[in-house]
């Protein structure tokens, strides 16, 4: 159980175009959703948080209109790169937190995503 | 600002020695704590919860945690060289301004099991 998704699992783009991610729950109920963004041997570094419903709350020095999120359903989270560029490739990763626990999170496998 | 604290390391230990990985956190009133396991190119993978005084076992792996000296551990016992990872310490703290619990990672502390 507690298994989350993440589609695709790497994209490459051009610089200047927009790239959607998906992050699905696929066995449980997930209100809450984390993006994170990891760089090469660096620590994971949460971007926002996503509740179903709600807008999305973003980090501090994330822009929020570059990444678009979008929660719209207890499954389902989407993170959207606006107008990608080549510093925006990075290894993308949503985790979930299942509805009954508020405690838990179980991550995706991750996105890598590079802009050329 | 609320942090959590980790060794990067690394930590080297031989085959079927006892790895041990430490964390501090800076926020008392945590409840949650967390240690993950990361390979290099993958996403973490939950190995242990922890929400009370004392010690929880599973398996080869013992968590342990102090609330008072803010405080939380991982032991791997037998280490194999497939536990080779770094190994992330997450902190689940109360943010008033939302009333939510957000995780909050270490930096994580690499752990190398030679043969």
């Amino acid at each position: 159980g507690a298994v989350v998704s993440q589609h695709p699992s790497w994209v490459i783009c051009k610089s200047g175009t927009s790239v959607k991610i998906e992050c699905r729950s696929l066995d449980f109920q997930a209100t809450t959703m984390f993006w994170y963004r990891q760089f090469p041997k660096q620590s994971l570094m949460l971007m926002a948080t996503s509740n179903e419903g709600s807008k999305a709350t973003y980090e501090q020095g994330v822009e929020k209109d570059k990444f678009l999120i979008n929660h719209a359903s207890l499954t389902l989270s989407t993170l959207t790169v606006t107008s990608a560029h080549p510093e925006d490739s990075s290894f993308y990763i949503c985790s979930a937190r299942d509805i009954s626990d508020d405690y838990e999170q179980y991550f995706g496998p991750g996105t890598r995503l590079t802009v050329t | 600002q609320k942090e959590v604290e980790q060794n990067s390391g690394p930590l080297s230990v031989p085959e079927g020695a006892i790895a041990s990985l430490n964390c501090t956190y800076s926020d008392r009133g945590s409840q949650s704590f967390f240690w993950y396991r990361q390979y290099s190119g993958k996403s973490p993978e939950l190995i242990m919860s922890i929400y009370s005084n004392g010690d929880k076992e599973d398996g080869r792996f013992t968590a342990q945690l102090n609330k008072a000296s803010q405080y939380v551990s991982l032991l791997i016992r037998d280490s194999q060289p497939s536990d080779s990872a770094t190994y992330l310490c997450a902190v689940n703290i109360l943010f008033s301004s939302g009333g939510s619990y957000i995780p909050t990672f270490g930096r994580g502390t690499s752990l190398i099991v030679h043969p």
